[in-house]
């Protein structure tokens, strides 16, 4: 079965480090990648998504992720963050046999930014 | 602006009361999904549609129940048979495009349910 797994539940960086949320995926072949952050008390908002093609993607805020099908990961990466970058941000697989209609989400990981 | 509008913000039931979670959408999407999110869980599926009068249980399925008359509109109820309904409960819903890569879940700014 799917499953998707982000280690961390939770991290602290400086305003202006760099950041990178780890997230591994067990899935039979490339599944469909997403990731997405929520604000306390809203939706999840969509940042970037892979499915093919170039390994590395570019989302939206200065994000992007890299697909590395050796070791199923699909991490998420900023080289600067900012204070309103802390979030809730999740990973998220969809299976590309059942037509994407089911998507399985990590656990989430949450940004604490300090100043 | 299109868009997922999911109402009430906040909604709190009293025990062995069934209540109704709505989720409407103007984006023209064949797919609506149900989520349920506790601290610390991520988000876990309750239900899901990919058209009107039909649906398809997740993995959280019991206590729940839904509709999809309308394309646009796919409510929530949760009964009384639900023991532990206190959740922030999320709509989103997707467009399914013959043919192309899977499009991503846009969602509703959600429901928090509480218990009296």
């Amino acid at each position: 079965a799917q499953s998707v797994t982000q280690p961390d539940i939770h991290i602290t960086v400086s305003e202006g480090a760099s950041l990178e949320l780890r997230c591994n995926y067990s899935y039979g072949a490339t599944p469909y990648l997403f990731w997405y952050v929520q604000s306390p008390g809203q939706g999840l908002q969509l940042l970037l998504k892979y499915f093919s093609g170039d390994t590395l993607v570019q989302g939206i805020k200065g994000f992007e992720a890299e697909f590395k099908r050796s070791q199923s990961s699909f991490n998420l990466r900023k080289p600067s963050v900012h204070w309103s970058d802390a979030a809730e941000y999740f990973c998220a697989v969809g299976d590309p046999n059942t037509g994407g209609f089911k998507t399985i989400f990590g656990a989430g990981t949450r940004l604490f930014v300090k100043a | 602006d299109g868009g997922i509008t999911q109402s009430p913000k906040y909604l709190f039931r009293k025990e062995g009361q069934n209540v109704t979670l709505s989720c409407e959408q103007n984006l023209n999407h064949d797919a609506m999904y149900w989520y349920r999110q506790d601290p610390g869980q991520g988000l876990r599926l309750i239900y899901y549609s990919q058209i009107v009068n039909d649906f398809q249980k997740g993995d959280i399925a019991e206590g729940y129940s839904v509709s999809r008359e309308k394309k646009e509109s796919f409510p929530l109820t949760v009964t009384s048979a639900q023991k532990n309904p206190t959740a922030f409960y999320l709509c989103a819903s997707r467009l399914n495009l013959r043919g192309e890569s899977i499009q991503p879940q846009h969602f509703g700014d959600g429901t928090r349910l509480s218990i009296l």
